[in-house]
């Protein structure tokens, strides 16, 4: 069965820079969300979309920002990099939101 | 203030022995709770939402309202259950994201 794919896997940028991190849900899930998990910490909430239009918003930076398109797809931007941004990026995908959460394999950023 | 509280950063039993991975939550309302597992090397995947009530792997888990509690159970643990496992909260009407404990980490030995 398809799963949640997320790319890239991994990725590595130098402060200051910007990334693009990708998410497509499995398909006919509507609703997709992403985390951030730092080294040693549990996954914190960051954004989530619903049927293309944010449906909720965590401790997401200002630096970062969100869509999702028409073909479910996500992105997540992020700009103007930090060394605290190093971190696993979860992104997961749902039916109709607060159904079961499938999640990617994550996408590990580092910034150096 | 952390809402969703796992105790136990690491637990070590042996193979056969029981298991339990305590989860403790602060929410007024009606959560929804879950419990995620993350073997080596892999993403995070459902193990049980507690309103389906039902056993997956052997694993079971009971809301406990009065005590705010989830606990997943196992009665005999099994070398492959090693992994991270997080207890997680829903809240009613918040668009369903989740709010996770710190994670216990399982190993079992031979």
């Amino acid at each position: 069965a398809a799963g949640v794919i997320q790319s890239p896997r991994h990725l590595i940028k130098e402060k200051r820079e910007t990334a693009t991190l990708k998410c497509y849900p499995i398909p006919r899930h509507d609703t997709v969300y992403w985390y951030q998990q730092g080294p040693g910490q549990d996954p914190q909430f960051l954004i989530s979309f619903y049927e293309k239009m944010q449906s909720d918003k965590g401790s997401i930076p200002d630096r970062f920002s969100a869509q999702q398109f028409s073909d479910y797809h996500s992105e997540l931007n992020m700009s103007s990099l930090e060394l605290g941004d190093s971190a696993l990026y979860f992104c997961a995908s749902s039916l109709e939101g607060r159904a079961t959460q499938y999640f990617g394999p994550g996408t590990r950023l580092l910034v150096l | 203030a952390q809402r969703v509280t796992q105790p136990e950063k690491l637990l070590s039993v042996f193979k056969g022995a029981p298991v339990e991975l305590k989860c403790n939550y602060s929410y007024s309302g009606s959560p929804e709770l879950f419990w995620y597992v993350q073997y080596s090397r892999q993403r995070l995947q459902l193990l049980l939402r507690h309103i389906s009530r039902e056993s997956i792997k052997g694993f079971t888990a009971d809301l406990n309202k009065g005590e705010t509690s989830f606990h997943l159970k196992k009665p005999f643990a099994q070398e492959e259950d090693s992994a991270m496992y997080y207890c997680a909260l829903s809240e009613e009407n918040q668009g369903g994201k989740l709010i996770f404990g710190q994670g216990t980490e399982l190993s079992v030995k031979p």
